[in-house]
Formats: structure tokens, C-alpha cells, sequence
């Protein structure tokens, strides 16, 4: 078992609809969770951070952590096309041990 | 602020050559991380350099070592190259060595080993 889940997708949805991402952990040390966006051919950029349990929000972003579940959530409200990208959640403990990453979510919003 | 930059863009090299790739940090970010991204997966952690020490290193073996330098560049060097090198490779900066503060990616080099 991988220390972080993400389902690849593609995940297709049409413009204007709510988008729910989500990862599975397995490391109970994890404490810091990240939301990177990630297009073709460029690095990943940093779009939510939350520390521990509980929610942030955004703007249209709404990020949610449940360390009970070790299950974390980013929520996309009114998603245009220019959300397209592949969205890699990131989880770290702290110190100098660098980030974990899922897979990636291959995000498609159709206008 | 100028943002991360990695050159080359691209390169391809035979497995068992050896291979040297480039980042330049933001100004002012003492904190190098590099990672692996193979094709459809996640950025994989391959070490972190503080103020021009290793000070962490995820499961890739030794023939991946590192230099940071005092003008905010840096270097990733494999040896002996193999197949499965190929990949995509991102260098990170930060303002610290903890890695729950932002790390500000450049756009990668892809690598191909044929």
C-alpha cells in the first residue's frame, strides 16, 4: 500500500460544477497537507495549506482535513476551464524528510 | 522576486552515462529540495540541501547526489544512468529546511535514457 492515494482519473466535469478531489493517507505522522496544481509542462504550484484537522477556504477553494479518517478533500466551487490540470495533494511531518505526494488527479472541465 | 529556474529543458542520454541538471533558487531561499516525477505519478522526494549540506534524503540510491551553491544555484548528478531515470526532475526552493513552509517549483527537466 502506497503512503498516499489519489485516483489518476481523468475526472470530466462540466463548467460551473463543484469539483471534490480527495487523498487517503496512511502515515499518522503526517500534520502538514498541501494542494498542488500542476499543468502540462510546468511545475507544480502551491494552492492550499492547511495544518492538522480541520478547513480552510479561498476564494473558490475549500480545503478539508480529517486526521481521524486520515483522509484529506479540496472542493473546486464554480470550476472554469482554465481549472484544468492535474491537482497533487502533498502531506509532510515536518523537518527535513520532504513532501509525499499521491499520484495526481487529472482534472477536465468542459465548457 | 524572480521564480525557480532549471535548465536544460531537455535532455536524452544513454543508460549508463552520467548526467548533470541545473536549478537556480528565489533569492534569498537557503533550502534546495529535488524530487522525481515519472510519468503519471506524483513528485517523488529525492534529497533536500540547507545552506550546502545534505539534510535529507528520501529512498533513491547513492549514485543521486547534490551540490548547493552560495549564489542560490544548485546541481542534481546521476551516475551511471538507467532506464527507469527517465522522468521528469523539479527542484524546489524554500525560505527553511522544515518541509511543511512553501516550496516554490521550477518547470522541471525531462530527462529520457534510452
Amino acid at each position: 500500500q502506497k503512503e498516499v492515494e489519489q485516483d489518476p482519473g481523468p475526472l470530466s466535469v462540466p463548467e460551473g460544477a463543484i469539483v471534490s478531489l480527495n487523498c487517503t493517507y496512511s502515515n499518522s505522522a503526517f500534520q502538514y497537507f498541501m494542494w498542488y496544481r500542476q499543468y502540462s509542462r510546468k511545475g507544480p504550484e502551491l494552492l492550499m495549506y492547511t495544518y492538522s484537522s480541520g478547513n480552510k477556504e479561498d476564494g473558490r477553494f475549500t480545503a478539508q482535513v480529517d486526521k481521524s479518517s486520515k483522509y484529506i478533500s479540496l472542493f473546486i466551487r464554480d470550476s472554469q476551464p482554465s481549472d484544468s490540470a492535474t491537482y497533487l495533494c502533498a502531506m509532510t511531518g515536518g523537518g527535513a524528510d520532504g513532501l509525499t505526494f499521491g499520484k495526481g488527479t487529472h482534472l477536465i472541465i468542459q465548457p | 522576486e524572480t521564480g525557480v529556474t532549471q535548465s536544460p529543458t531537455h535532455l536524452i542520454k544513454t543508460r549508463g552515462q552520467q548526467v548533470t541538471l541545473r536549478c537556480s533558487s528565489q533569492s534569498g531561499h537557503n533550502t534546495v529540495s529535488w524530487y522525481q516525477q515519472a510519468l503519471g505519478q506524483g513528485p517523488q522526494f529525492i534529497f533536500q540541501y540547507y545552506r550546502e549540506e545534505e539534510n535529507g534524503r528520501g529512498n533513491f540510491p547513492p549514485r543521486f547526489s547534490g551540490l548547493q551553491f552560495p549564489n542560490y544555484s544548485s546541481e542534481l548528478n546521476v551516475n551511471a544512468l538507467e532506464l527507469d531515470d527517465s522522468a521528469l526532475y523539479l527542484c524546489a526552493s524554500s525560505w527553511t529546511a522544515s518541509a511543511y513552509n512553501e516550496q516554490f517549483f521550477g518547470p522541471g527537466t525531462r530527462l529520457t535514457v534510452l
